[in-house]
């Protein structure tokens, strides 16, 4: 069974800092990650993915994925207000007859942005 | 596109009766996820569709749980009896396949059973 992990948080980080968000996940056979971020009462939506180790950039906000370590990241520069939200870590859920692309999510961090 | 469609936004019932949830993904797409998200337990896959086939329904708690498709463009989940633990929000996402990772989300049912 694939486990995703994230702290719950709430993580309060003041505007225009940067917030950093981390993610560990247990199965080394995982090849892809995604992050997902949900506001309040609203469904979750993909913001970034990221298939190989290092970083990936995608305007104000930075995946960041060490397989070794099993660990991925998301960084988002100057944070905002609007940027308060839950994010979501997941990573793809096998099934036996292969070729899915359903997803195994963490609970969440809960991100606030402090005006 | 008007995205995937759920009804109804949000189900008040009592302990014991029927509850049915509604889903109609986005056309083309071929893969269908119920999930269902409560704190304590967070973003739970319940069962996923591929080409309107159930592929794994692992995750359905228990047997009062079930779900249909019965075409590309229209899918339930039916609880039966709905008990209060059932309460939670349920999602149906929709996926255009090929191992993307890119789910979309429906609004969601927030289910009250008292």
């Amino acid at each position: 069974q694939k486990e995703v992990e994230q702290n719950s948080g709430p993580l309060s980080v003041p505007e225009g800092a940067i917030a950093s968000l981390n993610c560990t996940y247990s199965d080394r056979g995982s090849q892809s990650f995604f992050w997902y971020r949900q506001y309040s009462g609203k469904s979750p939506e993909l913001i970034m993915s990221i298939y190989s180790n290092g970083d990936k950039e995608d305007g104000r906000f930075t995946a960041q994925l060490n397989k070794a370590s099993q660990y991925v990241s998301l960084l988002i520069r100057d944070s905002q207000p609007s940027d308060s939200a839950t994010y979501l870590c997941a990573v793809p859920t096998p099934y036996s007859g292969g070729g899915a692309d359903g997803l195994t999510f963490g609970k969440g961090t809960h991100l606030i942005i402090q005006p | 596109d008007a995205g995937v469609i759920q009804s109804p936004r949000h189900e008040v019932t009592e302990m014991g009766q029927e509850v049915t949830l509604r889903c109609k993904p986005i056309s083309g797409h071929n893969s269908l996820f119920w999930y269902r998200q409560t704190m304590m337990r967070g973003l739970e896959l319940l069962i996923y569709f591929n080409n309107n086939v159930p592929i794994d329904d692992s995750g359905m708690p228990e047997d009062r749980f079930s779900a249909k498709m019965p075409n590309a463009s229209f899918s339930t989940l039916k609880i039966q009896p709905s008990e209060p633990r059932d309460s939670a929000v349920y999602f149906c996402a929709s996926s255009p396949g090929a191992n993307l990772g890119k789910l979309f989300f429906g609004s969601g049912t927030q289910l009250s059973v008292l």
